[in-house]
């Protein structure tokens, strides 16, 4: 089945230990994003490829860094990860040209920051 | 900017019985979607349902529907015999028809559902 796979599912990090998490799909959807959801919150948006095209929201901070190397994988850098970095990183996906333009969201990987 | 307003935080449910959550949203744009997610505990958040504004016809999935009234600019789930798989945070969100598909979720509402 086609998916948008995300790992590893958990990740522990030490405080200001760079950390990589990985997204992969197999939709072939050429726009993905990531969020950032903490405890009981609403995810939010950190950035988005759209095809090549790499698209930042004004309030990430430069902490979060996005590499997308082909179409299939994107990767989450945290550069010096805090306390505050501590959450549920969401990887979805999405095509444009179709109705709807629906987001499909992978499983998750919960950060926890020592 | 657009918003998206879920103004109950909690609801609950019977088992067996209907729940309407609720969702109001602000847009200046003509052409955009409307979506539900369910995210359970702890588990990945998945589409329920989605309404393109441009259709009058509301939508409809097996148990769960919403009442899109668009002048009103309200966009309510419905969820009819309620199981305890539905058991989830809700999370309204809207997409901008230009924005390819780029997500303004409410604060969601956690739905429990009683045996």
């Amino acid at each position: 089945d086609a998916m948008v796979i995300q790992n590893p599912r958990y990740q522990v990090t030490q405080f200001g230990k760079p950390v990589t998490l990985s997204c992969s799909q197999t939709l072939n959807h050429n726009v993905m994003y990531w969020y950032q959801q903490k405890s009981s919150q609403a995810p939010k948006l950190l950035f988005h490829y759209y095809d090549k095209d790499f698209n930042n929201e004004a309030d990430t901070p430069d902490n979060f860094q996005s590499r997308r190397p082909n179409t299939s994988f994107c990767f989450l850098d945290i550069r010096s990860p805090g306390l505050g970095d501590a959450a549920m990183y969401l990887c979805a996906t999405s095509k444009t040209g179709t109705t709807a333009t629906t987001q499909y969201f992978g499983p998750g990987t919960r950060l926890t920051v020592l | 900017a657009q918003t998206v307003t879920q103004s109950q935080p909690e609801m609950s449910v019977q088992e067996a019985e209907t729940v309407t959550l609720s969702c109001t949203y602000d847009t200046s744009e003509s052409d955009y979607y409307l979506f539900w997610y369910k995210q359970p505990p702890s588990r990945q958040m998945i589409l329920v349902i989605r309404q393109e504004a441009y259709k009058q016809q509301n939508a409809t999935e097996n148990r769960f529907s919403v009442n899109f009234q668009k002048a009103a600019k309200s966009f309510s789930l419905k969820i009819s015999d309620s199981q305890l798989g539905d058991a989830a945070m809700y999370f309204c969100a809207y997409a901008g028809g230009t924005s390819y598909g780029k997500l303004t979720f409410g604060q969601g509402t956690i739905l429990t559902v009683h045996p």
